[in-house]
C-alpha cells in the first residue's frame, strides 16, 4: 500500500485567515483526492485533483473557498480560506489502489478554526 | 435516508466480546469498504469486499448483496480496537465513494 503524509497534522486558526494543507505521496498516482470530516460527520468528498488539468470540485464546494494544487504526480495542496468556524474539521487525501477500488487515506489535518 | 446507513451509532463492550457492526446500503455497488478511524483522525482501510467473506485476524467482513447489507466482526475485542468504524461504498450514479456516519466503539478493560 502507499505511504501517505499531511502537514500540518493539526492547527488552530483564527477566523479570515487561509491555511494550506500539503499532502505527499509515496509514489506516483494520477488521481487525488480531498475530502473534509465535520464533527460527528461522515466524510464528504471536496474536490478530485489530477495532474495536470484543472480540479473538479464537488457539489456545494468551490475554487474559491478550497483552491487546490496539483504541481506533479507525487503532490497536493488544499487551501482552505477566508476561513471560518464552520470550516472546523478534519481534512484528508486520499488515493486510490490500483485495483482502482481500493482507497488509501492520509493520516488528516485537524483544523480548528477560533 | 443517507444512502449508507450504519448500526449501531455507539457500542461499548467489554473486552473480550464479540462485536457486530452492520452496514446497509440503497445503492447499487461496486465495491464497499470498512475503514477504521483513530482518535487523532487517520483512516485505514480494514477490507474491501464485493462478494462473500473476508477475515484478517481477528476482524471478519460479510457482504450480501441480494440484501444490500454487509457486517463487520471483531472476535475477543481489545480496547486497542476502539475506534470509529466506517463503511462505505464504491457506487451509486457517479460510482464515487459513499460513506456512512460511522459508529463508535468503545472496548473497556
Amino acid at each position: 500500500s502507499a505511504v501517505i503524509s499531511q502537514k500540518p497534522s493539526r492547527d488552530i486558526c483564527q477566523r479570515g485567515t487561509s491555511l494550506t494543507i500539503q499532502c505527499q505521496v509515496d509514489s506516483q498516482v494520477t488521481m487525488m483526492f480531498w475530502y473534509r470530516q465535520q464533527p460527528g460527520q461522515s466524510l464528504t468528498l471536496i474536490a478530485t485533483a489530477n495532474q495536470g488539468s484543472e480540479a473538479t470540485y464537488e457539489s456545494g464546494f468551490v475554487i474559491d473557498k478550497f483552491p487546490i494544487s496539483r504541481p506533479n504526480l507525487t503532490f497536493s495542496t488544499l487551501t482552505v480560506s477566508n476561513m471560518s468556524p464552520e470550516d472546523s474539521s478534519i481534512y484528508l487525501c486520499s488515493i486510490p489502489g490500483p485495483g482502482g477500488y481500493e482507497q488509501y487515506f492520509g493520516p488528516g489535518t485537524r483544523l480548528t478554526v477560533t | 435516508k443517507n444512502e449508507v446507513e450504519q448500526s449501531p451509532q455507539n457500542l461499548t463492550a467489554q473486552e473480550g466480546e464479540f462485536i457486530t457492526i452492520n452496514c446497509s446500503y440503497s445503492v447499487g455497488i461496486s465495491a464497499l469498504h470498512w475503514l477504521q478511524q483513530h482518535p487523532g483522525g487517520g483512516i485505514v482501510s480494514l477490507f474491501m469486499l464485493s462478494s462473500g467473506k473476508k477475515k484478517h485476524g481477528r476482524l471478519i467482513a460479510t457482504i450480501n448483496i441480494q440484501e444490500k447489507h454487509s457486517s463487520l466482526h471483531i472476535t475477543a475485542s481489545h480496547p486497542r480496537d476502539s475506534a470509529v468504524y466506517i463503511c462505505a461504498v464504491h457506487g451509486g450514479a457517479t460510482n464515487k465513494l459513499i460513506f456512512g456516519t460511522g459508529t463508535l466503539l468503545a472496548v473497556q478493560p
